[in-house]
């Protein structure tokens, strides 16, 4: 079975500190995409980051980056200088190329920013 | 460019109802995707539409439904409500696919009562 895993229910951090994020998965699939979403109290779900399994360079976007461990099935985030803002539930995700769009999600991790 | 639009934001339903929730993908986006969000299962796929056609379906119960229209919008249909039904349905457009990330509307609240 397809299945993504996010070992901490909840994380903190102090504004301005760094925060890394936990995710593994499972799949037999070579070719596949994953993502961090962001889902803050609004309720939408905001892609943070995107990673294709088949580039070994880890995907960066101003102050988040991922650590792709191909092999370890290893996608974990990274926010640096973490702001209130960041203050969220954070969902790791992937689609692999014969699942269409279907995207499966992990259980989430609640992010709370302390000032 | 405008976002995706979901109507109703809030909805209170009584068992054995049937609702309908509209999503509008962004312009141009031809792939419509439906999720299901509880606090007990997590984020669980629906189905995906593209270009009017059913592409990929989850594991939910013929209760559950949709269609899509020649201007992309969506709409999904749930018929004989239950209790369990309560949940976020959130929508998703993409113009090629998954691969590339959705982008997601704000959702629809459904409460069954």
């Amino acid at each position: 079975a397809q299945t993504v895993t996010q070992s901490q229910p909840e994380m903190s951090v102090q504004e301005a500190e760094t925060v890394t994020l936990s995710c593994t998965y499972d799949t037999s699939e070579s070719d596949y995409y994953l993502f961090w979403y962001k889902q803050p109290p609004s309720r939408q779900m905001i892609l943070v980051i995107r990673q294709e399994a088949y580039k070994q360079q880890n995907a960066t976007e101003n102050r988040f980056s991922v650590n792709f461990q191909k092999a370890a099935k290893s996608f974990s985030l990274k926010i640096s200088d973490s702001q209130l803002g960041d203050a969220a539930m954070y969902f790791c995700a992937y689609v692999w190329e014969t699942s269409g769009s279907r995207l499966t999600f992990g259980e989430g991790t609640q992010l709370t920013v302390n000032p | 460019k405008a976002g995706v639009t979901q109507t109703p934001r809030y909805l209170i339903k009584t068992r054995g109802q049937q609702v309908t929730l509209s999503c509008s993908p962004i312009s141009g986006h031809r792939s419509v995707s439906w999720y299901q969000q509880t606090p007990g299962q997590g984020l669980q796929f629906l189905f995906e539409y593209f270009s009017e056609t059913q592409r990929n379906k989850g594991n939910f119960p013929g209760r559950f439904s949709g269609r899509q229209f020649s201007n992309s919008r969506s709409e999904m249909n749930v018929s004989t409500l239950e209790l369990g039904d309560s949940a976020l349905y959130l929508c998703a457009s993409s113009s090629e696919g998954g691969k590339y990330g959705y982008t997601f509307g704000s959702g629809t609240r459904l409460t069954v009562v």
